[in-house]
């Protein structure tokens, strides 16, 4: 069974905080992929990365930057200097090897506070 | 480039009626595929559609149905609306088949439907 598990419901950071949304997932693929959308209040997903399976380099870009661990099966995202324009709700998503069917986790609500 | 294109935004049904919600994908994506968004249940699967055909159904019953035309637009329809219905319905587009397709998908804004 496919599964991602965002623990954090809602996190609140005081402007140029880091902060750090967990995620956790679950598959029995052996090859796979990962990815990050950011939703804003305007409702549409935006995405933000995809990391597969057999890549676990972590990745950076400018604020954002992505922690992929196999040993864990964890994909964590930081956000480096939080800015007000960082907050809206944030999903991990899981897709298996086969198929286009995207497993989302429940999502983050992170506030930045000015 | 546009982007993926839903329409009705905004809508108000009674229970019991039917809805018809329509996504066209981005130019030259051949899959759409929709999800179902509420508070409760967050992001969930409804079915993915590749040159007309459905490709894969999540778990929702029958009343909720679904159909991709020759210029890969789709439409999905709910019938007999019930209360537990009411949600943000997310229409996503990508360029290949299921199961070829790494990438990521392409969200549109959603349709907001509220069932009275």
């Amino acid at each position: 069974a496919q599964k991602v598990t965002q623990a954090q419901t809602e996190i609140s950071v005081v402007e140029k905080e880091d902060v750090t949304l967990d995620c956790v997932y679950e598959t029995r693929d052996t090859t796979y992929y990962l990815f990050w959308y950011k939703q804003p209040p305007s409702g549409e997903l935006v995405f933000l990365i995809r990391r597969n399976s057999f890549d676990e380099q972590n990745e950076i870009s400018g604020r954002y930057s992505w922690n992929f661990q196999k040993s864990t099966s964890s994909f964590n995202f930081t956000i480096t200097a939080s800015q007000v324009v960082d907050s809206a709700v944030y999903f991990c998503a899981l897709k298996g090897r086969t198929g286009n069917q995207f497993y989302f986790g429940t999502g983050t609500s992170l506030t930045v506070i000015p | 480039k546009a982007g993926v294109t839903q329409t009705p935004r905004y809508l108000i049904k009674t229970r019991g009626q039917q809805v018809t919600l329509s996504c066209s994908p981005i130019s030259g994506h051949r899959s759409v595929s929709w999800y179902q968004q509420t508070p409760g249940q967050g992001l969930q699967f409804l079915f993915e559609y590749f040159s007309e055909t459905q490709r894969n159904k999540g778990n929702f019953p029958g009343r909720f149905s679904g159909r991709q035309f020759s210029n890969s637009r789709s439409e999905m329809n709910v019938s007999t609306l019930e209360l537990g219905d009411s949600a943000l319905y997310l229409c996503a587009s990508s360029l290949g088949p299921a199961g070829a397709d790494t990438g990521e998908l392409f969200f549109g804004e959603g349709s907001r439907l509220t069932v009275l």
